[in-house]
């Protein structure tokens, strides 16, 4: 079975703190992508990252980044000094059988000024 | 650079009505998934086409019909509609199903409600 679990339902910080959104993942491919998308409040899916399964580089984007651990099957995406703009929520998705995207139930988080 | 269009960006229903909705998907882009994402919900898939063929089914009700024309633009049917219909609807295409070519990109949704 293929599942993808956010653990973290919301998440509520202040400006310019760091903060971690946790996704971890079960597959029985040897072969995966992973992915973040980013949904504002106006809906659309903003892709982010996607990271295969023999990549387990770390990738940093300006603010953003994530970390990848196969031996844990985590996929943790990393906000350095947080900004009001960065309020979302934001889902990690597995590739799954046929190629469709298998999500997690999402995070989200509140930046406060 | 173009991507993925979707009409109507918002549609009005009344239970048991029907509607239609359509995804262009980039050019050259082969195949098309229709996702479902209920109000506080994750995405769900409902169905993809490759080449114009149903290449992949999940949770779409048998209410549901979609395909894939000639030109690769998709259409999902939606009958005899019910409140719980009422939801964001992404479509996402990418070009060829093997997992070193598959980038999906997304549309914008329609959002679908049902009164």
């Amino acid at each position: 079975a293929q599942k993808v679990t956010q653990a973290q339902t919301e998440i509520s910080v202040v400006e310019k703190e760091d903060v971690t959104l946790d996704c971890v993942y079960e597959t029985r491919d040897t072969t995966y992508y992973l992915f973040w998308y980013k949904q504002p409040p106006s809906g659309e899916l903003v892709f982010l990252i996607r990271r295969n399964s023999f990549d387990e580089q770390n990738e940093i984007s300006g603010r953003y980044s994530w970390n990848f651990q196969k031996s844990t099957s985590s996929f943790n995406f990393t906000i350095t000094a947080s900004q009001v703009v960065d309020s979302a929520v934001y889902f990690c998705a597995l590739e799954g059988q046929g190629f469709s995207f298998i999500f997690g139930k999402g995070t989200r988080l509140l930046v406060k000024p | 650079a173009a991507g993925v269009i979707q009409s109507p960006r918002h549609l009005i229903k009344e239970k048991r009505e029907t509607a239609t909705l359509k995804c262009y998907p980039i050019p050259r882009h082969d195949t098309v998934y229709w996702y479902q994402q209920g109000p506080g919900q994750d995405p769900q898939f409902l169905i993809s086409f490759y080449e114009k063929m149903q290449s992949d089914k999940g949770s779409i009700p048998d209410r549901f019909s979609a395909q894939q024309f000639s030109d690769y633009h998709s259409e999902l049917n939606m009958s005899s509609l019910e409140l719980g219909d009422s939801a964001l609807y992404f479509c996402a295409s990418s070009l060829g199903r093997g997992a070193v070519s598959n980038e999906q990109f997304f549309g914008p949704g329609t959002r679908l409600t049902v009164l």
